[in-house]
């Protein structure tokens, strides 16, 4: 268990919907990261929070946005939805010096598997 | 540009080394993470290098070659446990977010 916490664990919607992914990050953790993976690819860094403050951004599309709050968990928003933004998102945390690796190792999250039908 | 290579899949036997490398372009670089990966669960850490050599941790080392952007991960008295992806990310500038190779899939075999 990383301790991230990420909810929910399985989402299926139509396309055209909207939806919104919630991530708690590890106690301590200041920095919040988005990844996208999909069947086809590898693990894809979306976006990146840290103290409430939008970090470093990837090759996140316009129809995707994200927000953290001052309780530091992260939300992802996912709207006109695609067939081809079904995958695992996951969410991952890094700040603080407990654990193995530094205060810039990330840990993810068990992930949440959107599937658009 | 930030372009990760890493063999696709790899076969070992039970009990047996393996080495999984991994070449990444050096501009920017920050650091050398490797992960686990089992099907359809979350990535795990499992080594970190920002200086050039070897680090042992039981049965996985890591090395890393700065100057040759050049890391592997060895897995030593490999386990059927041990069949997962094993993913080569580096981080990138100061926001120290995570560029990702394609992943490694590694069959351990009885």
């Amino acid at each position: 268990d990383s301790g991230v916490t990420q909810t929910p664990k399985h989402l299926i919607t139509a396309t055209g919907q909207r939806v919104t992914l919630r991530c708690s990050p590890r106690s301590g953790d200041l920095s919040v990261y988005w990844y996208q993976q999909s069947l086809d690819q590898g693990l894809q860094f979306l976006i990146q929070y840290y103290n409430g403050e939008e970090r470093a951004k990837g090759n996140i599309l316009e129809r995707f946005s994200a927000q953290q709050f001052p309780d530091l968990h992260s939300e992802l928003n996912l709207s006109s939805l695609e067939l081809g933004d079904s995958a695992l998102y996951f969410c991952a945390s890094s700040g603080s010096s407990r654990g193995p690796g530094t205060q810039e190792t990330q840990y993810f999250g068990p992930g949440t598997r959107l599937l658009v039908l | 540009g930030q372009n990760i290579d890493q063999p696709t899949e790899m076969t070992a036997t039970e009990g047996a080394i393996v080495q999984i490398n991994c070449t990444y372009q050096t501009s920017g670089f920050n650091g050398l993470f490797w992960y686990q990966q089992h099907a359809g669960e979350a990535p795990t850490f499992l080594s970190y290098n920002v200086l050039d050599g070897l680090e042992e941790k039981g049965r996985f080392s890591s090395f890393l070659s700065r100057s040759k952007g050049y890391s592997y991960l060895l897995l030593k008295e490999l386990q059927m446990k041990d069949s997962a992806s094993y993913l080569c990310a580096r981080t990138v500038d100061s926001s120290y977010k995570l560029i990702f190779g394609s992943g490694t899939r590694l069959l351990v075999r009885p």
